[in-house]
């Protein structure tokens, strides 16, 4: 079937350095992305989003990357803290059927930052 | 302070017991779903609403119900039906329910069975 899935289920990284999550989807017809970040115990929480007609999209210190040819998406962090700390989820949009709206969800990958 | 907000934080279940969490948003937006997260696991999607009065199964709905009565509240009854309730339960809303719209989520319920 249809999924979302990461390249990686954990990441570590030292303070200062920069950091790259990727997310691979299988569904060339999913025309809308979502980042977000899950503290432990907590709800995720909106990073960045990017819709298709797009290769990139920057925030602060965050940049999604959308590779459409190879269906990757990637989520750079600048300059990476102890604070990003977190479990980061790919999210993409699949209309199939009735059911416009939901979001597909990414196992997550672990991110953990080195003082 | 708007947001979505959830209770309770934890919820213990008895084995025949049916239990309801509570979702309320004042963000004003149209949709409301709700997700259930395993360890080591992504979201699933157990119901989701567009409009008041009216919400569609998701991927996961057997043993669940929900109802939307208010566009503000969308609550969640675990049933006795539910065998493995054990979960992380985060209700979300979204403006319009388009898909093409961020979904903000709630703190989450953690449920445990006694």
């Amino acid at each position: 079937g249809e999924s979302v899935g990461l390249h990686l289920p954990t990441l570590s990284v030292q303070e200062g350095d920069n950091s790259i999550i990727n997310c691979a989807y299988s569904n060339s017809a999913s025309d809308y992305f979502i980042w977000y970040k899950q503290e432990s115990g907590k709800g995720p929480q909106f990073i960045i989003d990017i819709r298709s007609n797009m290769d990139k999209r920057q925030g602060q210190r965050v940049t999604v990357l959308l590779n459409k040819t190879v269906k990757h998406l990637s989520l750079q962090i600048a300059a990476t803290q102890p604070g990003d700390s977190a479990v980061y989820f790919c999210a993409e949009n699949m209309n199939y059927g009735g059911s416009q709206g939901n979001l597909i969800f990414g196992k997550g990958t672990k991110l953990s930052v080195k003082p | 302070d708007g947001g979505i907000t959830q209770s309770p934080k934890y919820l213990f279940r008895k084995e025949g017991q049916n239990v309801t969490l509570s979702c309320e948003q004042n963000l004003n937006h149209d949709a409301m779903y709700w997700y259930r997260q395993d360890p080591g696991q992504g979201l699933r999607l157990i119901y989701y609403s567009q409009i008041v009065n009216d919400f569609q199964k998701g991927d996961i709905a057997e043993g669940y119900s929900v109802s939307r009565e208010k566009k503000e509240s969308f609550p969640l009854t675990v049933t006795s039906a539910q065998k493995n309730p054990t979960a992380f339960y985060l209700c979300a809303s979204s403006i319009a329910g388009t898909g093409q719209e961020t979904q903000y989520f709630g703190p989450g319920t953690r449920l445990l069975v006694l």
